[in-house]
């Protein structure tokens, strides 16, 4: 199984200040079709999931510009320019390329 | 609006069963593959299963291979999950959701599964 690991595992953060979350593949996320099957999520307290940013770097629908995704291959990362009080949660990545589709452990967001 | 609404969780006792159901609306069920997704209480995310458009194609994670089948009726617009030998293990949130291109555009509020004796 392709495992993912998220860093850090909790960040407290500022409003107004950016906030930064780490997630490394195990293998490679490109796949023959030239898509990155990687896939952001936030899960606000007593909330589902929800999509943020899918294929490594598109917003979804909806999603506010501040959020972004980047990498490629086996390292991604999930940029906040200015956190808000309503992005508090757990942020979880997931991989899409190969069965069983997994996730990293989450990283839980706070604000200071 | 687009939606889809779990039901059919509650407590079991080990070695139990239960059937979860999904309804969809808003969108063309029958146009969408669908996946069951599970959070154990406290803990993170974990796919369980996935089916296609017409329900005869199936996939699971190893540990439910056996014991859970994945299922869909077009023309209820329903999903199901029957959940067989029940381990305490399996309590979770069970999360229907649908995955186009493999990511999860839309979730339900989930249903609540406790194995316990």
């Amino acid at each position: 199984d392709i495992v993912m690991t998220q860093t850090p595992l909790s960040l407290s953060v500022t409003p107004g200040q950016p906030a930064s979350i780490s997630c490394k593949s195990s293998q490679s996320l490109l796949d023959s079709d030239g898509k990155t099957y990687f896939f952001w999520y936030l899960q606000k307290p007593g909330q589902s999931p929800q999509l943020l940013i899918y294929e490594a770097s598109n917003r979804f629908s909806g999603v506010p510009d501040r959020f972004s995704g980047s990498g490629s291959g086996t390292d991604f990362t999930l940029q906040i320019s200015r956190v808000e009080a309503e992005d508090v949660g757990l942020y979880y990545c997931m991989q899409g390329i190969q069965l069983p589709w997994t996730f990293g452990q989450g990283t839980k967001v706070e604000i200071k | 609006e687009e939606q889809l609404v779990e039901s059919g969780g509650g407590l079991v006792q080990p070695g139990g069963s239960l059937r979860l159901s999904c309804v969809a609306s808003g969108f063309t069920f029958s146009s969408y593959w669908m996946t069951w997704v599970r959070q154990a209480p406290g803990k993170g995310l974990e796919w369980v299963a996935n089916i296609n458009q017409d329900g005869s194609h199936t996939q699971y994670v190893d540990s439910v291979k056996g014991r859970f089948t994945i299922s869909k009726d077009n023309a209820k617009n329903s999903l199901y999950l029957q959940m067989n030998s029940l381990r305490v293990e399996d309590t979770a949130v069970y999360y229907c959701a649908r995955p186009p291109a493999r990511r999860f555009d839309l979730w339900g509020r989930g249903t609540l599964v406790t194995v316990s004796s």
